[in-house]
């Protein structure tokens, strides 16, 4: 069984600091998405990345795939509240094609204005 | 602009009860798959559907059955509902391959007296 561990699980910080999420496995992944979830709703990807090393940006946020496949982080400049929500890693499986995702735990932030 | 719709919303039921989730894509996807959400615990695989025609396990089937109707529509069954699957349930649907996004809908929001 393939495991993310996410870390940390509740980040509260002000408007206008810089954070970092991370998401940490002993299993290599095929891919490594990032979703964010707002209450009620259901998760929304955010970002896929593929190749070891990789570095993607989304405006304010930067993803980094590490260079084993098997770790990953999400690096928010500049917070702002609209940032506040829950924010889920997931890994791609090889066996399964990389269709089938394992979700890590979550990370709650809240950006106070 | 549907994607994935789930119904019913929101559902209370008495332990021992029976009840069916259903989800529709129509996005043309292949793969769907059924998650539960608990606090702190991220997204659990249930079920999943890799292509019309068939089903797997995923990481806590238990006391679950689903049925791929068609390449829209894949249902799950609590045949005899207990306290322990009240949550929030997820359904999602993506294509195949690497680094294929999941798309989700708002979710089921299930309660078990």
């Amino acid at each position: 069984t393939q495991l993310l561990e996410q870390s940390p699980q509740f980040l509260s910080i002000q408007e206008g600091e810089n954070l970092t999420v991370y998401c940490n496995s002993s299993s290599v992944f095929s891919s490594l998405q990032w979703y964010r979830q707002e209450p009620g709703e259901g998760p929304v990807l955010l970002v896929t990345v593929v190749t070891g090393g990789e570095v993607k940006k989304l405006k304010r946020l930067t993803f980094q795939f590490g260079d084993a496949r098997k770790d990953s982080s999400l690096h928010i400049t500049a917070a702002q509240p609209g940032d506040t929500g829950l924010y889920l890693c997931a890994g791609g499986s090889i066996e399964t094609s990389g269709s089938r995702l394992t979700f890590g735990e979550g990370t709650q932030l809240t950006v106070n204005p | 602009n549907a994607g994935v719709t789930q119904t019913p919303k929101f559902q209370v039921l008495k332990t021992g009860q029976s009840m069916t989730l259903q989800c529709a894509q129509d996005m043309n996807h292949n793969s769907m798959y059924w998650y539960r959400q608990d606090p702190g615990m991220g997204l659990r695989l249930i079920y999943y559907s890799a292509s019309e025609g068939t089903t797997d396990k995923g990481e806590v089937p238990n006391g679950y059955n689903v049925s791929r109707l068609n390449k829209r529509e894949f249902s799950l069954r609590l045949e005899s509902a207990a306290p322990s699957q009240t949550s929030v349930y997820f359904c999602a649907s993506s294509g195949i391959g690497r680094g294929q996004p999941q798309h989700f809908g708002d979710g089921t929001r299930l309660s078990i007296l």
